[in-house]
């Protein structure tokens, strides 16, 4: 079974643009969530996504912004980019049942890189 | 408030040496799961093990064992004879909820375990 999927792997951008990372999960599962890492911060959650409907969200400003397909696949946008925004953006699917099925697999993520 | 802490920046063994990770966390649920990832120097995280919070049962799995004790709030992992491949960030994290599903891990800053040969 194919793992998550990230592209594009890595992207430079300079400050005021937006990017859009694009994300696909393991097939079957139904949760894709957002995580920002960067030395200073770490980990950060961004945002959960399920059934194309966001049900969590992390402490981020607006210009941070996501979505789900119906097929599960997401994308995450970043608007007027700024320096702070480079990072390691990784993107997790998990399988959503009825049972404690929730370990979170993660993708390569995406290096962003805002000049 | 929920936060996981890796009191650990960096741990440094020679080949073979024990080395235990330390993880201590906070939260008010009375459900609630804590994991271990691995981060190699690819950048994918990597998962190794996730408890709940009924679940105090500690486990062996090869090298590797865990030991979770809510007394006090601590979920350590154990590298047994480490290897030069173990050489990794490892992060914990804690997950809140009845079921768990909320899709929201709270990562500790992460230890850096760099083995020797």
């Amino acid at each position: 079974k194919a793992g998550v999927t990230q592209t594009p792997r890595y992207l430079i951008k300079t400050r005021g643009q937006q990017v859009t990372l694009s994300c696909s999960p393991i097939s079957g599962h139904r949760s894709v969530s957002w995580y920002q890492q960067t030395p200073g911060q770490g980990l950060q959650f961004l945002f959960e996504y399920f059934s194309e409907t966001q049900r969590n969200k992390g402490n981020f400003p607006g210009r941070f912004s996501g979505r789900q397909f119906s097929n599960s696949r997401s994308e995450m946008n970043v608007s007027t980019l700024e320096l702070g925004d480079s990072a390691l953006y990784l993107c997790a699917s998990s399988l959503v049942s009825r049972g404690p099925s929730n370990e979170q697999f993660f993708g390569p993520g995406t290096r962003l890189t805002v000049l | 408030a929920q936060k996981v802490t890796q009191a650990q920046t960096e741990i440094s063994v020679v080949e073979k040496e024990d080395v235990t990770l330390d993880c201590v966390y906070e939260t008010r649920d009375t459900t609630y799961y804590l994991f271990w990832y691995k981060q190699p120097p690819s950048g994918e995280l990597v998962f190794l093990i996730r408890r709940n919070s009924f679940d105090e049962q500690n486990e062996i799995s090869g090298r590797y064992s865990w030991n979770f004790q809510k007394s006090t709030s601590s979920f350590n992992f154990t590298i047994t004879a480490s290897q030069v491949v173990d050489s990794a960030v490892y992060f914990c994290a804690l997950s809140e909820g009845g079921s768990g599903n909320t899709g929201k891990l709270i990562f500790g800053q992460g230890t850096t375990l760099q083995v020797k040969p």
